[in-house]
C-alpha cells in the first residue's frame, strides 16, 4: 500500500533563516506531488505541484520554492523565512488524473519567531 | 480560477442531530467535486468525490452530498451525527482534466455528547 512521509513534524525557526521540508511517497511510482499550506480558517492553498521529476509548477508568488530531485521526493524550501510562512504545510499525491483522491501527509507545522 | 465557499465556519450538534455542510464553487465548465475531512490528530482523508453519473454520491460513514449542477452546489449530508463525527470538513474542486484543487475555507464540526 502507498505511504506518504513529511518531516519533521514541527518547526520553530528564526526569521531570515533557511527551510527545508522534505516529502516523499512510498508504494507508488510517478505520482504527482502537491505541497499546500493550511491556515486557521483558510482552507488549504496549493503551492506548487509536480507532474515528474524536475517537473515543477508554482500556484502563487511567495518566498517558497519546490523541488523534485527523485521521483517520489518532492522538497519545499526558502532561503530566508519570513512571519507570514509560519502555517501548515501538507503533502499530497495522487496517480495523475484529476478526478482521482489526493492522499494528504501527516504535515508539517511550522511556526517562524 | 476556480473559488470554492463554505459557510458557517463553526457547527456545534448535539449527537442524532442531522448536518448539512453547504459548498458553492464559481465554475461553468465540467468539475469533479470532493468532500475531505480531517479528525483531531489525524491526515487529511477524503469522505467523498464526484466526478460523473448518479449526481447524489454515497461516502464513508454515512455521509452523502448531491450534486446540483444548476446551483453549482455539491452539499454534504449526515441524517444523524455521531460524537466521532467532531472533525473539520473541507469541500474541494478542481476542473476536469486539471489536477489543480482549490479548498474552501472548511467548517469546523462539533458534536456534543
Amino acid at each position: 500500500s502507498q505511504t506518504i512521509h513529511q518531516w519533521p513534524a514541527t518547526l520553530v525557526q528564526p526569521v531570515g533563516s533557511p527551510l527545508s521540508l522534505e516529502c516523499t511517497v512510498e508504494g507508488t511510482s510517478n505520482p504527482n506531488l502537491y505541497w499546500y499550506r493550511q491556515a486557521a480558517g483558510r482552507g488549504l492553498q496549493l503551492l506548487f505541484y509536480s507532474v515528474g521529476i524536475g517537473q515543477i509548477s508554482s500556484e502563487v508568488p511567495q518566498n517558497l520554492s519546490a523541488s523534485r530531485p527523485q521521483d517520489r521526493q518532492f522538497i519545499l524550501s526558502s532561503k530566508k523565512l519570513l512571519l507570514s510562512d509560519s502555517g501548515f504545510y501538507l503533502c499530497a499525491w495522487n496517480g495523475g488524473r484529476a478526478e482521482e483522491t489526493q492522499y494528504f501527509g501527516p504535515g508539517t507545522r511550522l511556526l517562524v519567531l | 480560477a476556480q473559488s470554492v465557499s463554505q459557510h458557517n465556519h463553526h457547527v456545534i450538534l448535539s449527537e442524532a442531530a442531522s448536518l448539512e455542510l453547504g459548498c458553492n464553487y464559481s465554475y461553468g465548465g465540467t468539475v469533479n467535486l470532493f468532500w475531505y475531512v480531517q479528525y483531531p490528530g489525524q491526515h487529511l482523508q477524503l469522505l467523498l468525490k464526484y466526478f460523473s453519473g448518479d449526481p447524489l454520491v454515497k461516502g464513508i460513514k454515512g455521509f452523502e452530498a448531491e450534486f446540483i449542477k444548476s446551483k453549482f452546489s455539491f452539499n454534504l449530508r449526515k441524517p444523524s451525527v455521531q460524537w466521532s463525527d467532531t472533525a473539520e470538513y473541507f469541500c474541494a474542486v478542481n476542473a476536469y482534466g486539471n489536477n489543480r484543487l482549490a479548498f474552501g475555507k472548511g467548517n469546523q464540526v462539533v458534536v456534543i455528547p
